[in-house]
């Protein structure tokens, strides 16, 4: 059972557009989620959050949008840079549970 | 600063082998710990966490264990690999907040089982 899905494995997107990468989630109590990005061989590191309490948090070019009665959240990354080359991974957590449940990630390309 | 020191890096078995991963974090205390497994093609499987010492919590049934013998100490263990367990193992710890601020991971350990 898939709690986090992220069902585009792959995305490619030209240096400097838009990337929009997807996540859908099926537990209503998940109130918290995270963006993770992933080099191969190394661990994740962490882009962005947001609550459940707001819709939008940005932190540079990176935005996370969040649509709580269609349980989707997307990231947007503009402009998109070679350097935004990776996996990258949503992960969701309901408040009190010390867990966070991950999608099966996408890996982005992005070509100069 | 908080560093979390994950090893060895990559790993290779023989089926029926057993294994030990250990994980230290420093520069913190009492973290809420977690082991994960990225199997090839896979997302990232929460596998373990644990919120303290002697506490731990299994979320898949499986052939691997855990164990926290100490607050910034987290042991992944298996006596008796399978080929099904080769993927990439990765630790990583969180404050005692749940995670709201993230988890912070560590380097992995690329596990193959031959």
């Amino acid at each position: 059972d898939q709690q986090v899905k992220q069902n585009s494995p792959s995305l490619s997107v030209q240096e400097g557009r838009i990337s929009i990468l997807n996540c859908d989630y099926t537990n209503s109590m998940f109130d918290y989620f995270l963006w993770y990005k992933k080099y191969p061989a190394e661990g994740p590191t962490f882009l962005i959050s947001i609550s459940s309490i707001k819709d939008k948090n940005e932190d540079g070019r990176f935005t996370v949008f969040l649509n709580k009665s269609a349980k989707h959240l997307s990231l947007h990354i503009v402009p998109s840079q070679p350097g935004d080359s990776a996996v990258y991974f949503c992960a969701a957590s309901a408040s009190g549970t010390y867990k966070y449940i991950f999608g099966t990630g996408t890996r982005l390309k992005v070509l100069a | 600063s908080q560093t979390i020191h994950q090893w060895p890096a990559t790993l290779v078995q023989p089926v029926g082998s057993p294994l030990s991963l250990e994980c230290t974090v420093e520069g913190t205390s009492n973290p809420n710990l977690y082991w994960y497994r990225q199997a090839a093609g896979r997302g990232l499987q929460l596998l373990f966490y644990s919120v303290g010492i002697g506490q731990i919590s299994s979320e898949v049934p499986q052939n691997l264990s855990a164990s926290r013998p100490q607050d910034r100490q987290f042991i992944l263990s298996s006596k008796k690999l399978l080929l099904s367990d080769s993927g990439f193992y990765l630790c990583a710890w969180s404050d005692g907040q749940g995670g709201h601020y993230g988890y912070t991971f560590g380097s992995g350990t690329r596990l193959t089982v031959v």
